[in-house]
């Protein structure tokens, strides 16, 4: 399967522990993406990354809340101290160049805090 | 900023009926617009896409055109299947300010029955 793949599917915390959600976009691509789909919301954009760089995080909380895109291996969302508030599905999508709009996304996270 | 409004949804209509969900923008430039589809428990798909003023876009038998008179990019699509039963998000891009990140509306729910 040479589509982005997110892993894992679903995830389930308990208030105050830590989430991770990895990445791996498509091959070739080296823009990554992370939007977050709260329920009966749209996507709203979170962070914006290329390869050991974050290039615009604009969408992403202040705190607890951190993206990389190292040199080796898949893009990661991490969640810390996670609360019910973050229950939601997260979308990574890649691209081969910025700025294009066409962007290939995985199947998404869906997270539950209890 | 730059934003995307959609018909709220639900939109029920019955197999082969004529397919409208409207979608409005505000941006300070000129956007690339989009449409994704999204079925039940997957990520989004680029359905189609007009660069500029008066490009239709086109796939699948759905149909959108730029319109910058009244920035708009409805969707249409002139008989609707069951399989077309999903939630379609419009979009755009702005080249110029935000680094290639989509901006999604809300999204519009369409279920259709046989």
């Amino acid at each position: 399967n040479a589509g982005v793949m997110q892993n894992p599917r679903h995830l389930v915390r308990r208030r105050g522990q830590e989430a991770r959600l990895r990445c791996s976009p498509m091959k070739g691509h080296s823009h990554v993406y992370w939007y977050r789909q709260l329920p009966e919301e749209g996507l709203k954009f979170m962070v914006y990354l290329q390869k050991e760089n974050i290039i615009d995080e604009s969408g992403m909380p202040k705190e607890r809340f951190s993206a990389e895109f190292p040199k080796e291996g898949p893009s990661i969302l991490r969640i810390q101290q996670v609360v019910r508030g973050d229950s939601a599905a997260y979308f990574c999508a890649s691209s081969p160049s910025r700025a294009t709009g066409e962007l290939f996304f995985g199947e998404g996270s869906r997270l539950t805090v209890l | 900023g730059d934003s995307v409004t959609q018909m709220e949804g639900p939109v029920t209509l019955s197999e082969e009926a004529f397919l409208t969900i409207n979608c409005t923008y505000t941006a300070t430039g000129y956007p690339s617009l989009f449409w994704y589809v999204q079925y039940p428990g997957e990520g989004l798909q680029l359905l189609l896409k007009a660069t500029k003023a008066d490009d239709k876009g086109s796939n699948k038998g759905f149909e959108a055109t730029y319109r910058k008179e009244t920035t708009s990019f409805h969707l249409e699509k002139g008989s609707v299947q069951v399989s077309d039963s999903a939630v379609y998000f419009c979009a755009l891009v702005y080249y110029g300010g935000s680094q290639g990140n989509l901006i999604f509306g809300k999204g519009t729910k369409l279920s259709v029955k046989p």
